[in-house]
This record gives C-alpha cells, structure tokens and sequence, in this order.
C-alpha cells in the first residue's frame, strides 16, 4: 500500500493560485493518483484523478513527475468556498476496492 | 447529476442498541463502499461490496458490522450492538468501476451513541 504524506494544513487568500504537493515514494506501476476534497460535515468528493505528466479539468490540475514519487494539486484563483480537506490518494495496485484516505491537507481561504 | 443518498441524516441510540444506516447508491453502480469518520479525525474505509459479497473490509469492520444489499438499490450498515466509540459519520459511497476510478460519497449518517 503506498503510503502518502502532504502538509497538515495551508492558508491562502482569494484569488491565489495553490499548490499541494503529496509524496508517495513507493507507488507502484498500476497505481493512479486521485485526489478528494472535503467539506465539514460532508462526504469526500473527487476532485481529479491521473496516472502520469499533467491532467485538468474544469476544477484543478494534477502534475505528476516522470517518477511518479510526488503530484502536485494545482488549484487556479481559489475563493472562500474552496475552504476544505484536500486528500490525496494512491490506489491500490491489486484487485482491492477500497480508497485509503490519509491525513489530508486542511486548506484556508482568507478573504 | 446522480447522488448517493443517506437515511438518516442522524441517529441517536442507546449503547447496546442495534442500528440499521441506509444508503441509496448511484442506480448504475456495481460497487459499494462503507467509510466511517470520527469527529475530527481521518476517513476510515470499513467494508466494500460487489456481486453480493464482501470484498474487503478493515480491522474495523468486526462481528458487530454487517452489510446487505436487501433489494436492487439499498444498501445497508447494520451495527449489532453500539458501543460508545461506534459514534461517528458514516459515509456510503459507490462506484461503477473498482480501483482506480471515481467514487461517489453520501452526504453521511451522523450517529451518536449515547
């Protein structure tokens, strides 16, 4: 199971691009990279998923290096509702079908 | 856009008490997950479920838990008897696809033991 670190918290203000950067130094080769977001009192909700180089959508982007050791969260002009727990997760490589959540970034807006 | 949906949004019980936490995952979904969040703490994957069976399930996912998929679109946590340290936010969630893919999570049952 490849284990993940990313800081314990972050602020930021309005307006600001923010990057959160995880590291997980023994992903293994079928293992993707997908990050959740988490309100208080909410359910996880998936924020983006990719597996190498650099993934966007609507919400953020991923950059994952060649050796795949770290990925970074890219969040473009954040408002105050952006105020949440960001994780990031490595799957597991083999038939498992679960998601292992670890610590989580807590990531403040401020006006 | 589909939703996994929770009943009920809290519950209190009594120690001892058994307790039923329903979930209405996406109606295409063929995998289903229980996670549970201690207030303050990190989420905790408890169970997955597929083709009727379990498929995983954590330490934490002892005796006392069980889950059923009683018709073609509940699914359900059953806890035998509830212990003080069972109070958290238990999370539902599904997900076309195992591994690797998107899940969709619940908006969570908020259960206090008394």
């Amino acid at each position: 199971l490849a284990k993940t670190t990313q800081p314990i918290s972050m602020d930021s203000y309005e307006g600001q691009e923010v990057n959160i950067t995880c590291s997980h130094n023994n992903i293994a080769t079928n293992d993707y990279i997908t990050w959740y977001q988490q309100f208080p009192s909410q359910g996880p909700r998936f924020i983006i998923q990719g597996y190498k180089t650099k993934v966007t959508n609507e919400v953020a982007s991923l950059f994952i290096p060649a050796d795949r050791k770290s990925s970074t969260l890219s969040l473009p002009r954040v408002s105050l509702s952006d105020t949440a727990v960001y994780y990031c997760l490595v799957a597991l490589n083999n038939a498992g079908n679960m998601l292992t959540f670890g610590g989580g970034t807590r990531l403040m807006v401020k006006p | 856009e589909p939703e996994v949906t929770q009943t009920p949004s809290h519950q209190v019980t009594q120690m001892g008490q058994e307790v039923i936490l329903r979930c209405v995952p996406i109606s295409n979904h063929l995998y289903f997950y229980w996670y549970r969040q201690i207030l303050g703490q990190k989420v905790e994957f408890l169970v997955s479920f597929y083709n009727n069976e379990i498929s995983e399930k954590s330490e934490i996912f002892d005796d006392q838990f069980s889950v059923e998929r009683p018709d073609g679109s509940n699914f359900t946590l059953k806890i035998r008897s509830t212990k003080l340290e069972d109070s958290a936010m238990y999370f539902c969630a599904s997900s076309d696809i195992p591994l690797n893919t998107e899940a969709f999570f619940g908006q969570g049952t908020r259960l206090t033991v008394v």
